[in-house]
């Protein structure tokens, strides 16, 4: 079974760019969420996807967007780059959305898209 | 933001030895699960330990979790050199699947 796949896997950007960033999940997966990694903030949510909606979004400004295909695969994207926009981007799947106290969600991870602003 | 802070941020132990890291956060949780990262690439998945769980065992990994003290703590036992890696701590509630990390632990095993 094929794993959660990030592409590109590096890249390079100008600020004022922007910079889109795709995934595939796990198939039969049909939630995937974006995590931003820097070396300050740490491990970050950025947003969840489910069923080409989305369910959850962390405290990012508007220029941080994303989308869910009918096949699950996702794409975020971030205009007007700015330094410190320059980050790990992980994507992670999951079968579903789990609601409530008895839920668990485990995510598989992809091996992530590093971005650098200059 | 982050959910909590981890303990210690760095170790640096020999091949055999244990390993333990520690996980404090902050609100009510469902789960806290543990998760590995080499060398900033995708993590991986290690154990869940769901709330009304005191102890877990995966293996060489035993992960507590005291719901009073709001903390976690992950053991690696008789560790080996391939587990150098960071090693996160993730809280779920009841939104989705958002997990928020703590700060994470670099862990070192010298040959």
């Amino acid at each position: 079974k094929a794993g959660v796949t990030q592409t590109p896997r590096y890249l390079i950007k100008t600020r004022g760019q922007q910079v889109t960033l795709s995934c595939s999940p796990i198939s039969g997966h049909r939630s995937v969420s974006w995590y931003q990694q820097t070396p300050g903030q740490g491990l970050q949510f950025l947003f969840e996807y489910f069923s080409e909606t989305q369910r959850n979004k962390g405290n990012f400004p508007g220029r941080f967007s994303g989308r869910q295909f009918s096949n699950s695969r996702s794409e975020m994207n971030v205009s007007t780059l700015e330094l410190g926009d320059s980050a790990l981007y992980l994507c992670a799947s999951s079968p579903r959305i789990i609601q409530g106290i008895s839920g668990a969600n485990v995510l598989t991870f992809g091996a992530g898209s590093r971005l650098t602003v200059l | 933001s982050q959910q909590g802070e981890e303990d210690p941020q760095a170790l640096s132990i020999q091949e055999g030895e244990n390993a333990t890291m520690n996980c404090s956060y902050k609100t009510s949780i469902n789960n806290l699960q543990w998760y590995r990262q080499n060398s900033g690439r995708g993590l991986v998945h290690l154990i869940l330990i769901r709330s009304n769980e005191r102890e877990k065992h995966s293996g060489r990994l035993r992960v507590t979790l005291d719901t009073s003290k709001k903390s976690s703590s992950l053991l690696i036992t008789a560790s080996r050199a391939a587990d150098t890696a960071s090693y996160f701590c993730a809280t779920g509630g009841d939104a989705g699947n958002m997990l928020t990390f703590g700060g994470g632990t670099r862990l070192m095993v010298k040959p």
